[in-house]
């Protein structure tokens, strides 16, 4: 069965230093998709990045970067300099390429707190 | 606006009553999903419709849950007989098509308290 762990519930950092939020997932597919969405206070989840498990190029999209690596089933979000407006819950999702519905298994989230 | 829209956006009920949410999907998006938020949790699949073929419930997580779709328009997820277990912020998404290369997008969600 598909898994995705997220150990860190809550983390607190100041303003400007970097911040990692780790995550792990379980699946027995060779095919399968990686994401992270970002959940502000308001609710709405906002999609931050989609990887497949046959790309593990390391990508890095302003002061966000993601570290997958299918050896050790990790897929970890990394923020430079974070600012307060990075506060929000953050999740990791997990989805198997059945050629049907995007059905996605999420983890547990990470509530990140970016103190001024 | 043009993202996904959910009403109510907070239902109180008793519990034992039904309740109804409503989704409206991104216009053009043929795929819809509705997810379950338990407090302090990450969502769970309920439900997924794909056009006009037959939806996947395999997330339903009683026979007291429902959803209907008409075509690629609004979703209603229907509650019957509501448990103080059912509380929880219930999220919509639509997506252009179903499968893997498209992104999903989430509306605001309903919160559900059941007293």
């Amino acid at each position: 069965a598909q898994k995705v762990t997220q150990a860190q519930t809550e983390i607190s950092v100041v303003e400007k230093e970097d911040v990692t939020l780790d995550c792990v997932y379980e699946t027995r597919d060779t095919t399968y998709y990686l994401f992270w969405y970002k959940q502000p206070p308001s609710g709405e989840l906002v999609f931050l990045i989609r990887r497949n498990s046959f790309d593990e190029q390391n990508e890095i999209s302003g002061r966000y970067s993601w570290n997958f690596q299918k050896s050790t089933s990790s897929f970890n979000f990394t923020i430079t300099a974070s600012q307060v407006v990075d506060s929000a819950v953050y999740f990791c999702a997990l989805s198997e390429d059945k050629g049907g519905a995007q059905k996605l298994v999420f983890g547990q989230g990470t509530r990140l707190t970016i103190n001024p | 606006g043009a993202g996904v829209s959910q009403s109510p956006s907070n239902k109180v009920t008793e519990k034992g009553k039904d309740v109804e949410l409503r989704c409206d999907p991104i216009s053009g998006h043929t795929a819809l999903y509705w997810y379950r938020q338990r407090l302090g949790q990450g969502l769970e699949f309920l439900i997924y419709f794909q056009g006009n073929s037959a939806p996947d419930k395999s997330g339903l997580p009683s026979d007291r849950f429902s959803a209907e779709r008409t075509g690629e328009s609004v979703s209603t997820l229907t509650i019957q007989r509501t448990q103080q277990e059912d509380s929880a912020v219930y999220l919509c998404a639509s997506s252009i098509s179903g499968g893997l290369s498209y992104e999903q997008y989430f509306g605001p969600g309903t919160r559900l308290t059941v007293t």
